[in-house]
């Protein structure tokens, strides 16, 4: 079975600066999707960045962007510029290729953004 | 941009009841989910749906909960008599053959 870890229950950053959130992950499979998604107070959850395995290229979407290490089974998420609204609950999430599959989520990173 | 809708928000109920928690998924998804979190801790696949019947679930979905799509277009998610370890946050989502996944915005549930 898959698993995903977040091994960071909380992380803190400067405004305007750069902060790194880990993720591993245990898989026996070669092609699947990796996700990271943000979960503010509100509690709903935002995607906020998608990786394909087979995809050597590491996903960025405008100030996040992933480093995608296929052989260590590591996922991480990037944010530079850190703003006050980042600040949230952090998810790293795994989904097999399997059309229908589910998402297999870490346990989360808190991470707040002082101003 | 099409969303998934959560009814209703937040939900109180007395241990024992039944409750109905209620989704609109995206009109061409095919693939529906039902995710919980329990404050505090991470999201937990509950069930997924396709082609009008369930495709897994998990350990938590056990014969107090049960899923249908009655009309093609709800998704519901009924617990038949809830239990204080039941509060939490319920989220409902929806897929294409893709891997385009798109959350609700949840419903709390709170069993008094």
């Amino acid at each position: 079975a898959q698993t995903v870890t977040q091994s960071q229950p909380e992380m803190s950053v400067q405004e305007a600066e750069t902060v790194t959130l880990s993720c591993t992950y245990d898989t026996s499979e070669s092609d699947y999707y990796l996700f990271w998604y943000k979960q503010p107070p509100s509690r709903q959850m935002i995607l906020v960045i998608r990786q394909e395995a087979y995809k050597q290229q590491n996903a960025t979407e405008n100030r996040f962007s992933v480093n995608f290490q296929k052989a260590a089974k590591s996922f991480s998420l990037k944010i530079s510029d850190s703003q006050l609204g980042d600040a949230a609950m952090y998810f790293c999430a795994y989904r097999s290729l399997n059309q229908g599959g589910k998402l297999i989520f870490g346990q989360g990173t808190e991470l707040s953004v002082k101003p | 941009e099409p969303e998934v809708t959560q009814t209703p928000s937040h939900q109180v109920t007395q241990m024992g009841q039944e409750v109905i928690l209620r989704c609109v998924p995206i009109s061409n998804h095919l693939y529906f989910y039902w995710y919980r979190q329990i404050l505090g801790q991470k999201v937990e696949f509950l069930v997924s749906f396709y082609n009008n019947e369930i495709s897994e679930k998990s350990e938590i979905f056990d014969d107090q909960f049960s899923v249908e799509r009655p009309d093609g277009s709800n998704f519901t998610l009924k617990i038949r008599s809830t239990k204080l370890e039941d509060s939490a946050m319920y989220f409902c989502a929806s897929s294409t053959q893709g891997y385009g996944y798109t959350f609700g915005s949840g419903t709390r549930l709170t069993v008094v």
